[in-house]
């Protein structure tokens, strides 16, 4: 069962512009994390937020976790062609026994116009 | 995808035939993991290795087996492949701190 759902799952903007990118979930979490996918490719860790952490940023990524709402969002500034590829929330559930197991969400495609 | 190492990339089974997706990976991680992913279905947990010597179903383990033969390499065995299963296979690693690693990925066909 899917945990995380993105919003929007198609986003279609200029180079330059910013993006943004929701994610909700639906129980308690360890932490959330945010990975890229280029076409035909495996995915690339870009950002582990924990469940005690509001926002991170790394280079033009800024994450964002509320968890009173269950909701996270990416927010990619200053976009570029390069950043064009599906996005995806990850989230790691507390769960018995503290094995780490990510649930992905159904990823948002990003598409970046020059 | 520096550190894990998936083979093959490519592979066609006709219904019925059997084959064992290879993964390795030279970062000393404890944790591996298989996943599947289908057009608008995201990533979903095969089967998942916590440590050398223990192996665990996740969401969608039907029809696969698992083997953790050290703690460098876990494979995913089809015994018998069914056109359900056609899909991307990644393979991922962690040391629970900075987030997983991900393979490359087999892409598979079942016809």
């Amino acid at each position: 069962s899917q945990q995380g759902e993105e919003d929007p799952q198609a986003l279609s903007i200029q180079e330059g512009e910013n993006a943004t990118m929701n994610c909700s979930y639906k129980t308690s979490i360890n932490n959330l994390q945010w990975y890229r996918q280029n076409s035909g490719r495996g995915l690339v860790h870009l950002i582990l937020i924990r469940s005690n952490e509001r926002e991170k940023h790394s280079g033009r990524l800024r994450v964002t976790l509320d968890t009173s709402k269950k909701s996270s969002s990416l927010l990619i500034t200053a976009s570029r062609a390069a950043d064009t590829a599906s996005y995806f929330c990850a989230t790691d559930p507390i769960t018995q026994g503290g094995s780490e197991k990510l649930v992905f969400g159904k990823g948002t495609k990003l598409t970046v116009n020059p | 995808n520096a550190g894990v190492t998936q083979t093959p990339k490519f592979q066609v089974l006709k219904t019925g035939q059997s084959m064992t997706l290879q993964c390795a990976q030279d970062m000393n991680h404890n944790s591996m993991y298989w996943y599947r992913q289908d057009p608008g279905m995201g990533l979903r947990l095969i089967y998942y290795s916590a440590s050398e010597g223990t192996t665990d179903k996740g969401e969608v383990p039907n029809g696969y087996n698992v083997s953790r033969l050290n703690k460098r390499e876990f494979s995913l065995r089809l015994e018998s492949a069914a056109p359900s299963q056609t899909s991307v296979y990644f393979c991922a690693i962690t040391d629970r701190h900075y987030g997983y690693t991900f393979g490359s990925g087999t892409r598979l066909t079942v016809v």
